[in-house]
C-alpha cells in the first residue's frame, strides 16, 4: 500500500512554531482515529509523540500537538527548540491491508 | 519498566537464512501485539507485519508477505523475526514495537542486518 504523504523538509527558529502534514487517503487518515506521530533523531529508534490523533503520551512536551481534517493530520511543534531537530513520522491504521503505513517522514531542522 | 530488547548486529551473505529476536519485559507479553518495522539505509519506516504472542495470530503488510516469518514463544517472551534465503535488499535496520491499540508505545533499540557477499 502507498506511504502516507509528507513534505521531505520543514525548517523554523529556536522560538517559532511549525506545522508538519500527513496526507492520506478515506482508507486510512480520513477514516480512523489511531493516527500516530513519531520523533526519529540521527541513530535512535523512534520514540511515540501523538497518537489517536492529539493524545501526547506522559513524559512529552506539550509544544507538540496533533489534528486532523478530512484526509489530512497534523503536528504542530511550537516554541521550536533545538533537540526537536530530528526526522518525524506519522501513521495510520489502514483498511486496505488491516494492519497501518506509515508516511515519508519529514526532516525537521531548526535554523 | 516494560522494555524490548533486541538481538545483535548480524553480517550475512546472501541466500543465507537469519533469526532475530525480541525480548519483552515489563508487562504482560501475551497481551499485546508485536510490530516488526524495517528501516533501510537512509529511509523511511515500513510496516513489516505483526504478531499476537497470546495466540500466535499474524498479519503481515503485503509487500513482506511471503518473504519473512514473524513468529513468537510466550513461554519467555520473545518475538522473532526470519528469512529462509537472505538479499542484499534486506540489509537495513529491523526495529520490533509494542502495539498498544492503533500505535507503537514502545521500541527496541534496533537491529542492523547486514547481507554482502
Amino acid at each position: 500500500q502507498s506511504a502516507l504523504t509528507q513534505p521531505a523538509s520543514v525548517s523554523g527558529s529556536p522560538g517559532q512554531s511549525i506545522t508538519i502534514s500527513c496526507t492520506g487517503t478515506s482508507s486510512d487518515v480520513g477514516s480512523y482515529k489511531y493516527v500516530s506521530w513519531y520523533q526519529q533523531h540521527p541513530g535512535k529508534a523512534p520514540k511515540l509523540m501523538i497518537y489517536d490523533v492529539s493524545k501526547r503520551p506522559s513524559g512529552v512536551s506539550n509544544r507538540f500537538s496533533g489534528s486532523k481534517s478530512g484526509n489530512t493530520a497534523s503536528l504542530t511543534i511550537s516554541g521550536l527548540q533545538a533537540e526537536d531537530e530530528a526526522d518525524y513520522y506519522c501513521s495510520s491504521y489502514t483498511s486496505s491491508s488491516l494492519l497501518a503505513v506509515f508516511g515519508g517522514g519529514t526532516k525537521l531542522t531548526v535554523l | 519498566e516494560v522494555q524490548l530488547v533486541q538481538s545483535g548486529a548480524e553480517v550475512k551473505k546472501p541466500g543465507e537464512s537469519l533469526k532475530i529476536s525480541c525480548k519483552g519485559s515489563g508487562y504482560s507479553f501475551t497481551s499485546y501485539w508485536i510490530a516488526w518495522v524495517r528501516q533501510m539505509p537512509g529511509k523511511g519506516l515500513e510496516w513489516m507485519g505483526i504478531i499476537y504472542p497470546g495466540d500466535s495470530d499474524t498479519r503481515y503488510s503485503p509487500s513482506f508477505q511471503g518473504q519473512v516469518t514473524i513468529s513468537a514463544d510466550k513461554s519467555i517472551s520473545t518475538a522473532y523475526l526470519q528469512w529462509s534465503s537472505l538479499k542484499a535488499s534486506d540489509t537495513a535496520m529491523y526495529y520490533c514495537a509494542r502495539l498498544d491499540r492503533g500505535w507503537l508505545d514502545y521500541w527496541g533499540q534496533g537491529t542492523l542486518v547486514t547481507v554482502s557477499s
